[in-house]
């Protein structure tokens, strides 16, 4: 089966560091993406994870342990433009290796 | 920056109608997908679409979604008879090689 699990809200100031924590179990594991969703718009891609460690980009960083079947996403200098939700996908092993959703973390920077 | 496109970007129709809902994918990307996002909900996987067939669909995907890839760029989504519960955000997304996935601005259809 499938299960991906990500706080529901979380809150946070501008400059500060944020990070946002995803488990997920799969039966066939290729992938850890992370989107930002905007209200209303459609996901954009952040990152991606498939091999164990961190990947930075920029402000935003995420990291990935397959053992533990764990991720994370770090903002760094948090701005109110952030306030967003914050999706962790999981690609499965497949024809199209296609994307299975956890249900986003609404993320609110306040001043 | 290529960009995967959508239209309508909301549609209103009737419980029973037919809708169909137009993707344009970026150029040069092999695959293709449709998602549903329903308010307030995850984000859904519905179909994946490779060398012109299908390549998987989920249990979402019953006998009334049709898919098709009727020339060179455009990508579309069918619902035959349109149901109350089918209202939702329906993302159009394209990848090159089955890897990043690049999502459209979405279409929004309201049943009736």
């Amino acid at each position: 089966g499938q299960n991906i699990d990500q706080p529901t809200e979380m809150t946070a100031t501008e400059g500060a560091i944020v990070q946002i924590n995803c488990t997920y179990q799969t039966s066939g594991f290729n992938g850890l993406f992370w989107y930002q969703q905007h209200a209303g718009e459609a996901p954009t891609f952040l990152s991606y994870n498939v091999l164990d460690g961190l990947e930075e980009k920029g402000r935003f960083s995420s990291f990935l342990s397959r053992s533990k079947g764990y991720s994370y996403l770090l903002l760094k200098e948090l701005q109110m433009k952030d306030s967003a939700s914050y999706l962790c996908a999981v690609r499965e092993r497949g024809a199209t290796n296609k994307l299975i959703f956890g249900t986003g973390t609404l993320l609110a920077v306040q001043p | 920056e290529p960009e995967v496109t959508q239209t309508p970007s909301h549609q209103v129709t009737q419980m029973g109608q037919e809708v169909i809902l137009r993707c344009v994918p970026i150029s040069n990307h092999l695959y293709f997908y449709w998602y549903r996002q329903i308010l307030g909900q995850k984000v859904e996987f519905l179909v994946s679409f490779y060398n012109n067939e299908i390549s998987e669909k989920s249990e979402i995907f019953d006998d009334q979604f049709s898919v098709e890839r009727p020339d060179g760029s455009n990508f579309t989504l069918k619902i035959r008879s349109t149901k109350l519960e089918d209202s939702a955000m329906y993302f159009c997304a394209s990848s090159e090689n089955s890897y990043e996935q690049y999502f459209g601005p979405g279409t929004r259809l309201t049943v009736t």
